[in-house]
């Protein structure tokens, strides 16, 4: 059965730095999203991505954030420069289409900022 | 205002008891959706009712739905230790797709 993965499962940084989070979503899927889970809390919507742009984003979604989808299957997401809040489980989802669809996520980046 | 907050916070049971879980929520939606979560692990998709939508059923699993009360439930029947997880709703508005999710219910299936 097709899933959505995620790479790297773990990333330990400094704060400052820049990273990348990489997914690759379902293959005939056309909506992708991340969403983050910070350590004992629920999980918060980041952003919405359909037909190469940007179609929703949260308040969490600042000028720091940056998705991408530099080709056919893989969707990023880079913080440009970490803080220590930023620590979290990182969820790319995707969907096949429309608001009526299941969205399935990927296993997640535990991402810890030092 | 929270979208979708789960009752209970936490649920301890016995192997083979019947699980249910509450969630409410306070806009128009397309469609809710329930998640399961081990512990740190990622988020499993159990099963979606849409808004027109009263029951389904999925194996173990019943969720209904109530749009005038503005809540779901959750039932897992005949539980099992493996069951033990976090369980969330989330919730898809009307206005958009993302999902809004809710505190989850940590249920503890004993053997």
């Amino acid at each position: 059965e097709p899933e959505v993965t995620q790479t790297p499962s773990h990333q330990v940084t400094q704060m400052g730095q820049e990273v990348i989070l990489r997914c690759v979503p379902i293959s005939n899927h056309l909506y992708f999203y991340w969403y983050r889970q910070i350590l004992g809390q629920k999980v918060e919507f980041l952003v919405s991505f359909y037909n190469n742009e940007i179609s929703e984003k949260s308040e969490i979604f600042d000028d720091q954030f940056s998705v991408e989808r530099p080709d056919g299957s893989n969707f990023t997401l880079k913080i440009r420069s970490t803080k220590l809040e930023d620590s979290a489980m990182y969820f790319c989802a995707s969907e096949r289409g429309g608001a009526q669809e299941t969205q399935y996520f990927g296993p997640g980046t535990r991402l810890l900022v030092l | 205002s929270q979208q979708g907050e789960e009752d209970p916070q936490a649920l301890s049971i016995q192997e083979g008891e019947n699980a249910t879980m509450n969630c409410s929520y306070k806009t128009s939606i397309n469609n809710l959706q329930w998640y399961r979560q081990n512990s740190g692990r990622g988020l499993v998709h159990l099963i979606l009712i849409r808004s027109n939508e009263r029951e389904k059923h999925s194996g173990r699993l019943r969720v209904t739905l109530d749009t005038s009360k503005k809540s779901s439930s959750l039932l897992i029947t005949a539980s099992r230790a493996a069951d033990t997880a976090s369980y969330f709703c989330a919730t898809v508005e009307t206005s958009g797709s993302r999902l809004t999710f809710g505190e989850g219910t940590q249920l503890t299936v004993n053997p």
